[in-house]
């Protein structure tokens, strides 16, 4: 079946420029990560969705970032005013219900945000 | 707050020699643990998970882990690796029954030379 589709694969940008980044999850996972991977620092939280509760936005590194998830479905991360230290793989993920013992994460292939 | 810790950045090693990755978290509830990896140009996948039960446990390809409480760790291991295990492998914890998200170790490069 189709897995984690993440949209563009990539994106190069201006300094100062806002962009958009999209991810479908597989159908019927309720819960929705999005990861930031740089070289040298694995994989950071930004924040994940959960059904219908607020989400958790903990791991945002500054009020450039935002997410939002429409009808529990495709969410959209948004960077405002982009910095070059936003560079990195942009990378969403999509599982059964959070808290759930063991329930594995779905990778998408990420989005790859140059900015320059 | 939960955090992982994998000690190796960079393992280079030679086909068949034995693999032992290192993962140490630190949380003091009951955690799901898991490993990930990452092949060149590919996506992330589950390569195996600890919920309950064994704390031996057995995943794709070869490849397992222990979860030892005592001592808040759950490396990985393979008994002989194959060039086609040269990939990044990710160590992740949450916390059992919670809202909590998965946190993830900065990742263990592992190069196999043929």
């Amino acid at each position: 079946g189709a897995g984690v589709s993440q949209s563009p694969s990539n994106k190069v940008t201006e300094k100062g420029k806002d962009v958009e980044l999209r991810c479908d999850p597989i159908s019927g996972h309720t819960a929705l990560y999005w990861y930031r991977q740089s070289l040298g620092q694995g994989l950071e939280f930004l924040i994940y969705f959960q059904g219908n509760s607020a989400p958790d936005k903990s791991g945002l590194p500054s009020d450039r970032f935002s997410a939002e998830r429409t009808g529990g479905s495709v969410s959209t991360l948004t960077i405002q005013r982009t910095q070059q230290e936003d560079s990195a793989v942009y990378l969403c993920a999509s599982s059964l219900k959070v808290g759930q013992g063991g329930s594995p994460l779905h990778f998408g292939n990420g989005t790859r945000l140059t900015v320059t | 707050a939960q955090s992982v810790s994998q000690h190796n950045h960079h393992v280079i090693l030679s086909e068949a020699a034995s693999l032992e990755l290192g993962c140490n978290y630190s949380y003091g509830g009951t955690v799901n643990l898991f490993w990930y990896v990452q092949y060149p140009g590919q996506h992330l996948q589950l390569l195996l998970k600890y919920f309950s039960g064994d704390p031996l446990v057995k995943g794709i390809k070869g490849f397992e882990a222990e979860f030892i409480k005592s001592k808040f760790s759950f490396n990985l291991r393979k008994p002989s690796v194959q060039w086609s295990d040269t990939a990044e492998y990710f160590c992740a914890v949450n916390a059992r029954g919670s809202q909590g998200n998965l946190i993830f170790g900065k990742g263990t490069k592992l190069s196999v030379k043929p």
